[in-house]
C-alpha cells in the first residue's frame, strides 16, 4: 500500500524551529517529486514547497522562502521540512504529498501550532 | 503568488450536475496543462480527483470530469450523490516554478 506518514508537529513559540518528517512506503520514493502543503484551521490549502526526485531542485512559496528548507533522504525514504523563525501565521496542518502533475497520495497531516 | 479564484460554495440536488470554476492567469492555469482538483472531507486529507486538466486517477468515478478554457479550469460532477458533499480545491503549476491553490469550494448536496 502506498503510504505517507508525517511526524514532528507540535507547539512551538514564535521565533522557534521545528523539523517535520514524512516517511514513505509502498512505492519507489526516489522516483517522485514531493510537496509540502499546509492548511490553517478552517482555511484552504496553501502550497509550501516542493523538491525533485533526487533533491537537486527545490522551490518555495514566498511566505516561507528563507525560513523553511525542504530536503529528502532517498535511502531512508523520508522527506523533511526544516522550519525556522516560525510565526503565528505558520500555524496549520502540514501535509506531504507525492507527485508533480497531480499529488497522490497525501499523508494524514501533522499539526504545527506557533504560540506563546 | 495570488491564489486561484474559486466560488466559496456551490450546491445541487442528488442526480443533478454542478460545475466549479477555478480562475487564474496566463502565468498559471492558462499557461500550463498542470491543473489538478482535490476533494477533501472534514478532518481528512485531500484526495486527487483530476490531474493534468482532465485526467482521472484510477478509482475515481467517471462522474468527475475536468476541462479548461483560457485562464479558467472547471470541475464538473454529474449525477450528484450525498457522498460528494465536501470541499474541492484546484491547483496549478506556475511560471515561477511554484504551485498555487484555489481558496476552495464547499459543495453542498441538498
Amino acid at each position: 500500500e502506498v503510504q505517507l506518514v508525517e511526524s514532528g508537529g507540535g507547539l512551538v513559540q514564535p521565533g522557534g524551529s521545528l523539523r517535520l518528517s514524512c516517511e514513505a512506503s509502498g512505492f519507489t520514493f526516489s522516483s517522485y517529486w514531493m510537496h509540502w502543503v499546509r492548511q490553517a484551521p478552517g482555511k484552504g490549502l496553501v502550497w509550501v514547497s516542493c523538491i525533485n526526485s533526487d533533491g537537486s531542485s527545490t522551490s518555495y512559496a514566498d511566505s516561507v522562502k528563507g525560513r523553511f528548507t525542504i530536503s529528502r533522504d532517498n535511502a531512508k525514504k523520508t522527506l523533511y521540512l526544516q522550519m525556522n523563525s516560525l510565526r503565528a501565521e505558520d500555524t496549520a496542518v502540514y501535509y506531504c504529498a507525492r507527485g508533480f502533475s497531480g499529488s497522490d497520495p497525501w499523508g494524514q497531516g501533522t499539526l504545527v501550532t506557533v504560540s506563546s | 503568488q495570488s491564489a486561484l479564484t474559486q466560488p466559496a460554495s456551490v450546491s445541487g440536488s442528488p442526480g443533478q450536475s454542478i460545475t466549479i470554476s477555478c480562475t487564474g492567469t496566463s502565468s498559471d492555469v492558462g499557461g500550463y496543462n498542470y491543473v489538478s482538483w482535490y476533494q477533501q472531507h472534514p478532518g481528512k486529507a485531500p484526495k486527487l480527483m483530476i490531474y493534468e486538466v482532465s485526467n482521472r486517477p484510477s478509482g475515481v468515478s467517471n462522474r468527475f470530469s475536468g476541462s479548461k478554457s483560457g485562464n479558467t479550469a472547471s470541475l464538473t460532477i454529474s449525477g450528484l450523490q450525498a457522498e460528494d458533499e465536501a470541499d474541492y480545491s484546484c491547483s496549478s503549476y506556475t511560471s515561477s516554478s511554484t504551485v498555487v491553490f484555489g481558496g476552495g469550494t464547499k459543495l453542498t448536496v441538498l
